[in-house]
This record gives C-alpha cells, structure tokens and sequence, in this order.
C-alpha cells in the first residue's frame, strides 16, 4: 500500500527565515505525482508545488522549492523568506500516474511564522 | 464559477438522521472528487466521478454513504443514519480531467458534526 509519512508534526520559523518540512513515501511504482498544499485556517487547500517523478530536475515556485529524491523516496518542501501569511497546515500528496485517482495525503505538519 | 463550491459550511445534527453535502465544481471541470478529513489527519479519499458516473467508489466507508453526479456538474454526498463517527470535515475537489496529473482544485469544505 501506498503511503505518505509526515514526520513533523508542528514546526515554527521566523518571518524572513528559511525552513523545511520533510516528507517520505512509499510505493513500488515508477510513475508518480508529488504534490504539496497548504490548508489555512479557511480549510481551503491551495496547491503550493507539483512534481513529477520522472523529472530530476526540483520544482521551484518563486519562494517555494522542493527536494526530491527519488531513490530515498523523499519530497522536503523549502520555504525561502517566510511570511506570516505562511502559517498554515502543509500537506504532502501523492498519486500514482495511471490506474487510479486517489491521491494520497500525509498527516500534515502545521507550520507557524512568527514575527 | 470561480471556484470549487461547497454548502453548507458547517453543519451541526444528531445521530441517526439524514444529512447531505452539496458541491458545485468548478465550471468546465469533468471530473470531481469527494475527500474526508478528520480531526488532526490529511484527507482521504471518498470517491471520484468522471462526468456522470462514479469512477472509483472504493473509499466509501460502507453503505450509509452515497453520492450522485446526475448532470455532471454539482455533486452530493448522502450519508444515512449518521453517527457521531462520521464528524468531520468533507472536501470536494474538481479538476480538468481524468489524467492524474492534473491539479485538483479543493472547495473550503463542510464541516460535519453528529451530537
């Protein structure tokens, strides 16, 4: 079974600095989509970055890059310049590219910039 | 319209009765998916339509759930004689098509609770 691992439950940062929330998976396949997105207090969850697995190259998104390390099976998100508008619930997901539409969600890690 | 819409946003009532969830995709979107997030968890995966049929119903956790996509466009998630089990928050998401690489798109979500 597939399965997401979010080991952070909780993590703070200072506005202006740098922080990484980690995130590891599990599957058997070679195919895949990685994606991380941000529940604000709204309950809304934006879409943050997308990655797909057959590209070595990292996704980057202005101040939002990831690290992905396939062989390790490992998708750390990095945010660069930390806002308050930041501070959210950061959910790593995961889907298989054919044969099903489930994306599979990590437990969250809540992220919390402070001033 | 502009986004993923969801009513009602919140949703209070007692075990045993009968509740229903709507969501109004965004407009173009043929496909549309019904996720479950509990309390400190990421979502899970309900069902998902593509047009009108239910494509893939596995997460549906037994028989008191049921959803319908009659036109193709708003979807509502039925879910009988509740129980205080199913207290949570729903989220409905659309994207452009089948392909898993496709963004999804979340509405803020309904949340459920059963006294």
């Amino acid at each position: 079974a597939q399965t997401v691992t979010q080991s952070q439950p909780e993590m703070s940062v200072q506005e202006a600095e740098t922080v990484t929330l980690s995130c590891t998976y599990d599957t058997s396949e070679n195919n895949y989509y990685l994606f991380w997105y941000k529940q604000p207090p709204s309950r809304q969850m934006i879409l943050v970055i997308r990655q797909e697995a057959y590209k070595q190259q990292n996704a980057t998104e202005n101040r939002f890059s990831v690290n992905f390390q396939k062989a390790a099976k490992s998708f750390s998100l990095k945010i660069s310049d930390s806002q308050l508008g930041d501070t959210a619930m950061y959910f790593c997901a995961f889907i298989h590219t054919s044969g099903t539409y489930k994306y599979i969600f990590g437990t969250g890690t809540r992220l919390k910039v402070l001033a | 319209g502009a986004g993923v819409s969801q009513t009602p946003s919140n949703k209070v009532t007692e075990k045993g009765k009968y509740v229903e969830l709507r969501c109004d995709p965004i407009s173009g979107h043929t496909a549309l998916y019904w996720y479950r997030q509990s309390l400190g968890q990421g979502p899970e995966f309900l069902i998902y339509f593509q047009g009108t049929g239910a494509a893939d119903d596995s997460g549906l956790p037994n028989d008191r759930f049921f959803a319908v996509r009659p036109e193709g466009s708003v979807s509502t998630l039925k879910i009988q004689r509740t129980e205080r089990g199913d207290s949570a928050v729903y989220l409905c998401a659309s994207s452009l098509g089948p392909s898993s690489g496709n963004t999804i798109y979340f509405g803020e979500g309904s949340w459920l609770t059963v006294v």
